[in-house]
């Protein structure tokens, strides 16, 4: 099952709103990731973060690596409508090449 | 489009049937994935292979799922009698040794 707590599950916001999520755990990790992923869609990556307090910018988006590696955020400033989507933060825990996803935040952006 | 490729795209199937998916990976990555998805919820990890080689599979993974990756290119995930429970996206992957996985846009299964 999920090992990740990602949220809030779902956020509405106006277009032009800067928005933030984040990830939570209870173990350490050597690798987060940030996805979006679109209806009908598989996810795509935005932003992957490898070092403990990296802090990593990606256009309007910014997303950083807590330097205790538990933790990450993603941070999308001044919000379009495209920016809709569910967004997913993943890690990979050191020995596995299995990625663990959260249950994601569903962004809605009104005009 | 040089994305990873899977197919087919929908598949409803009944109870019972066996069903197949292909996934095609980006050409140059040694890395190959399956994922499910269900609605709601974040991809599932279900197995990976590096070239050829199948090294590592989820307890999710029951003994009616098998997946190959024959040449080391591309890959198929097989369920044999399906249960309504197998109702899901079904989502491959591909990346190089040690970089993000880059996902194709999924298998959806409806077992009725």
């Amino acid at each position: 099952g999920q090992q990740l707590n990602q949220s809030p599950q779902s956020m509405f916001i106006q277009e032009g709103e800067d928005v933030s999520m984040n990830c939570t755990s209870s173990s350490i990790f050597n690798t987060w990731l940030w996805y979006k992923q679109e209806p009908g869609e598989g996810p795509v990556l935005l932003i992957a973060l490898y070092k403990a307090g990296e802090l990593t910018s990606n256009g309007r988006l910014t997303a950083q690596f807590g330097i205790t590696r538990k933790d990450s955020f993603l941070n999308i400033s001044a919000s379009i409508p495209s920016d809709v989507g569910i967004y997913f933060c993943a890690e990979r825990r050191g020995g596995s090449e299995k990625l663990v996803f959260g249950k994601g935040t569903k962004l809605t952006v009104n005009p | 489009d040089t994305g990873v490729s899977q197919n087919p795209r929908h598949k409803i199937t009944k109870r019972g049937q066996n069903v197949t998916f292909r996934c095609d990976p980006i050409s140059e990555h040694n890395r190959l994935y399956w994922y499910r998805q269900t609605l709601g919820q974040g991809p599932e990890f279900l197995t990976y292979f590096q070239n050829e080689a199948q090294l590592e599979k989820s307890r999710l993974l029951s003994d009616r799922f098998s997946a190959e990756r024959p040449k080391g290119s591309f890959s198929t995930l097989e369920i044999q009698r399906t249960e309504q429970g197998d109702s899901a996206m079904y989502l491959c992957a591909s990346s190089p040794t040690d970089s993000p996985l880059h996902f194709g846009n999924g298998t959806r299964l409806t077992v009725t």
